[in-house]
């Protein structure tokens, strides 16, 4: 299957800075992307989908001062957390989908952790 | 709007004994259903979509537009089926966004 890579799988940040996640589709060219945020042993909330050279769509409820999202070509898109506060700690992930195909691909996820 | 629920979120079996995992959605339109496995520390992986009809490692699901449900079905448990399972719907929103939405997600068990 298509593989998505997600960057950091990690980080660990103090209140007050900015972090910024990569998703990257490596062998295919992804139009959409979304954006999950995981809380523990709970559902992926769907907060964003981004569209490769447009705006992305933000569900309700998501700040999206907060969370910057950039799909600037078909195989990355960022998610930068802005002014981060230990409420945005959670395990976030990513996805990316081929039109020519339907499913959806995900990355490995990126815990961040804000002190 | 659109919704997937999945109404369990344990279900326990022994090993051998047949699997059922519930998933129902709300559409408007035609979705494109999905059921995804997370196995423990594993990254969400496709397990079967809908439309290809398709088993993968045993499991199938049906898409009973009637009942808008997509139930993941096993005959057969085995241990190495214990995982989290989340059902996934697909499709244009209304305001014309693509979405793709979970359930809730239920964590199977299979006990030796």
């Amino acid at each position: 299957g298509a593989v998505v890579s997600q960057h950091p799988s990690r980080v660990i940040c103090k209140s007050g800075t900015s972090v910024k996640i990569e998703c990257r589709s490596l062998d295919f060219q992804a139009t959409t992307m979304f954006w999950y945020r995981q809380f523990p042993k709970q559902s992926l909330m769907l907060m964003a989908t981004s569209n490769e050279g447009s705006k992305a769509t933000y569900e309700q409820g998501v700040e999206k001062d907060k969370f910057l999202i950039n799909h600037a070509s078909l195989t990355l898109s960022t998610l930068t957390v802005t002014s981060a506060h230990p409420e945005d700690s959670s395990f976030y992930i990513c996805s990316a989908r081929n039109p020519g195909v339907l499913e959806a691909f995900f990355g490995q996820g990126t815990r961040l952790t804000v002190v | 709007a659109q919704r997937v629920t999945q109404p369990e979120k344990l279900l326990s079996v022994f090993k051998g004994a047949p699997v059922e995992l519930k998933c129902n959605y709300s559409y408007s339109g035609s979705p494109e259903l999905f059921w995804y496995v997370q196995y423990s520390r594993q990254r969400l992986q496709l397990l079967l979509r809908h439309i290809s009809r398709e088993s993968i490692k045993g499991f199938t699901a049906d898409l009973n537009k009637g009942e808008t449900s997509f139930h993941l079905k096993k005959p057969f448990a085995q241990e190495e089926d214990s995982a989290m399972y989340y059902c996934a719907l697909s499709g244009h929103a209304t305001s014309g966004t693509y979405k793709y939405i979970f359930g809730t997600g239920t964590r199977l068990k299979v006990l030796a």
